[in-house]
């Protein structure tokens, strides 16, 4: 069955700092991948999704990520992180062949930021 | 304007109660969904309607009926509540039924049990 990891539960980093968020996927074949991010108290939002082509996704709020195939991963990537990046950040797939088309969420990453 | 509403935002409830909720989105999408959000933010499917008719009905308790009058709502009942059935639930909705769309979600309902 399709499942995805997200290892981080809370990651704590700095106003301006670097962030990546980790997440891997197991897979027959390769889904359809996508980071959502919910504020508090809010639905959530999406940010980017990997179909096919550039490995490498740009989303809303200058996040990226980068699919790598050979290590069956999707992580998010902000080169500069803001106090309103404070999150939960949640990765999912869905399922390329024809079948339930549901998403699998992974459980998420609580970011928090410091000033 | 907001796409996907959901109303009420808060539902506090004794345990044999019944309660419903409500979505509604207005982005003319034939897609919709609810998802339950447990205590630690893990969150699942429980329900899929595609053109008002259901697709996806995950293994839930059959205290919890969905209906769909027509394709901008989608509402939720349960039945008999438990303490377990605590959590947010999220509406969502997508152009179409299909695994790539992109789905938008409501701002939720924080159900509370005792």
């Amino acid at each position: 069955a399709q499942s995805v990891t997200q290892p981080d539960i809370h990651i704590t980093v700095s106003e301006g700092a670097s962030l990546e968020l980790r997440c891997n996927y197991s897979y027959g074949a390769t889904p359809y991948l996508f980071w959502y991010v919910q504020s508090p108290g809010q639905g959530l939002q999406l940010l980017l999704k990997y179909f096919s082509g550039d490995t490498l996704v740009q989303g809303i709020k200058g996040f990226e990520a980068e699919f790598k195939r050979s290590q069956s991963s999707f992580n998010l990537r902000k080169p500069s992180v803001h106090w309103s990046d404070a999150a939960e950040y949640f990765c999912a797939v869905g399922p390329r062949q024809g079948g339930s088309e549901k998403l699998v969420f992974g459980k998420g990453t609580k970011l928090t930021v410091n000033p | 304007d907001t796409a996907v509403s959901q109303t009420p935002k808060y539902l506090v409830t004794q345990m044999g109660n019944d309660k419903s909720i409500k979505c509604e989105q207005n982005l003319g999408h034939d897609t919709m969904y609810w998802y339950k959000q447990d205590s630690k933010k893990f969150l699942k499917i429980m329900f899929s309607y595609n053109n008002k008719e259901l697709i996806i009905n995950e293994t839930v308790p059959n205290r919890f009926s969905p209906k769909s009058p027509d394709k901008a709502h989608l509402n939720l009942h349960i039945n008999s509540l438990e303490l377990g059935d605590s959590a947010v639930y999220f509406c969502a909705s997508s152009q179409a039924w299909a695994a790539e769309e992109t789905q938008y979600f409501g701002p939720g309902t924080r159900l509370l049990v005792l």
